[in-house]
């Protein structure tokens, strides 16, 4: 199946730094999600990328999706406490098989330290 | 609008035991899905369903059976547990295909 690998897996900060995650797979991907999941939470949806190079900016969270459609990141500028958690990316297939089965990165959690 | 929910958020079994883990949506959602999520492993699909009526395996289905026989429930069961399926497990559902998936709070499950 669809296979997507997610580094790192885990992320220190101190608050007010920076952080990035990324998210790549070896096949074009059709679209990409990314989700934040609160310790002892469930995952909630934060964004959608679908077209090649889009670059989307929600306050200090700004999400890439790479030109070749196979690569996205997720950027965090000057963390807060309120960001600890695990982000998550899911990806569609780019060949539309398998429709409805999104694959889900294991994650790469944050700590934050005040 | 309650979204999604599951009953029950905790279970204790002892292997061999069955149980069933009830996920409702209120959203007229076509999609539905179940996961397991273990430390450190993600999330990984157990079953899913595109449809009433309809369901499908997903990457982890070994042990597992499902039922769509509502739109708006979707049922998973475990017949005989096992130590290995102790996990969380989230029931989540969208309205297509790789739209947003809406996920419920969770049910942590500890089989001895």
């Amino acid at each position: 199946g669809q296979q997507v690998m997610q580094i790192p897996q885990y992320q220190h900060v101190q608050e007010g730094e920076d952080f990035t995650t990324y998210c790549n797979s070896s096949t074009t991907l059709s679209n990409i999600q990314w989700y934040k999941q609160r310790p002892g939470g469930h995952p909630v949806f934060l964004i959608q990328l679908v077209k090649s190079g889009e670059v989307k900016k929600q306050k200090r969270l700004t999400f890439q999706f790479g030109e070749a459609k196979k690569n996205s990141s997720l950027h965090i500028t000057a963390t807060q406490t309120t960001d600890v958690g695990t982000y998550f990316c899911a990806v569609g297939p780019g060949d539309g098989t398998n429709a409805g089965k999104s694959t889900f990165g294991d994650g790469t959690t944050l700590t934050v330290k005040p | 609008n309650a979204g999604v929910t599951q009953t029950p958020k905790f279970r204790v079994l002892k292997t061999g035991q069955s149980m069933t883990l009830l996920c409702a949506q209120d959203m007229n959602h076509e999609y539905m899905y179940w996961y397991r999520q273990d430390p450190g492993m993600g999330l990984r699909l157990i079953h899913y369903s595109v449809g009433e009526g309809t369901t499908a395996k997903g990457e982890v289905p070994d042990g597992y059976n499902v039922s769509r026989l509502k739109k708006q429930n979707f049922l998973l069961g475990l017949e005989s547990a096992a130590p290995s399926q102790t996990s969380v497990y989230f029931c989540a559902s969208s309205f297509s295909s790789f739209y947003t998936q809406y996920f419920g709070p969770g049910t942590r499950l500890t089989v001895l």
